[in-house]
């Protein structure tokens, strides 16, 4: 099983400000690696996918970057909507898929 | 619009059962795999449990293997999730999801429905 780990696990940040998540693998899952934005009560929403392609509607603040074991979510200026709760997944080699443990994205 | 329902969430004892719904819409259900994925109180995500388009191939957590069973009605555009022997720790909520032509992940999620675990 391919263990995701997400660091840090709270950043806090202010509006307008960039926010820069990492996300390790375990081993190489190539750039098959998603990243998902969760609002409290809310469903998971794609935010990222083959760790840099940004999914339909997700606005260009948002970019991906990476391949191999190390990847990185960096959301530019800050709105309040971007404030959630983001977690990353791999799919290159499953059964398991494996998500990380989250990082929460709060306002300083 | 694309969309998936689910349903079917509710109060349970341990040592229970469940059945989970969910309802497509909006896309060629058939051939598509589904999964469903799971959010324990205050938890990360976990993936559950993934069904083919044809409904040949299954997969499932190591968590849940032996005690929940999944399955789809493509006639019905509908995913289904057995679950059976039912523990403390499988309280969560349960999403639906799947994989559109659009990305390569996990592009369409359900609201998702509340199983409660406890006696």
């Amino acid at each position: 099983e391919i263990v995701m780990t997400q660091s840090p696990a709270t950043l806090s940040v202010s509006p307008g400000e960039r926010a820069t998540l990492s996300c390790r693998a375990s081993q190489s899952v190539n750039t098959n690696l998603a990243w998902y934005q969760q609002r409290p009560g809310q469903a998971p929403r794609l935010v990222i996918y083959g760790a840099s392609t940004r999914a339909t509607g997700i606005p260009a603040r948002f970019s991906g970057s990476g391949s191999g074991t190390e990847f990185t979510l960096t959301i530019s200026r800050l709105r309040s909507e971007d404030f959630a709760v983001y977690y990353c997944q791999q799919y290159n080699n499953w059964p398991p898929l494996t998500f990380g443990g989250g990082t929460k994205v709060e306002i300083q | 619009d694309v969309q998936v329902v689910e349903s079917g969430g509710d109060l349970a004892q341990p040592g229970g059962s469940l059945r989970l719904s969910c309802e497509a819409s909006g896309f060629s259900f058939r051939l598509y795999e589904m999964h469903w994925v799971r959010q324990a109180p205050g938890r990360g995500l976990e993936w559950v449990s993934s069904i083919g388009g044809d409904g040949g191939t299954l997969y499932y957590a190591d968590s849940v293997r032996g005690r929940f069973t999944i399955s789809r009605e493509n006639a019905r555009n509908s995913l289904y999730l057995q679950m059976t022997s039912l523990r403390a720790e499988d309280t969560a909520v349960y999403y639906c999801a799947s994989v559109s032509g659009y990305a390569d992940a996990f592009d369409i999620w359900g609201q998702g429905t509340v199983v409660t675990i406890s006696s």
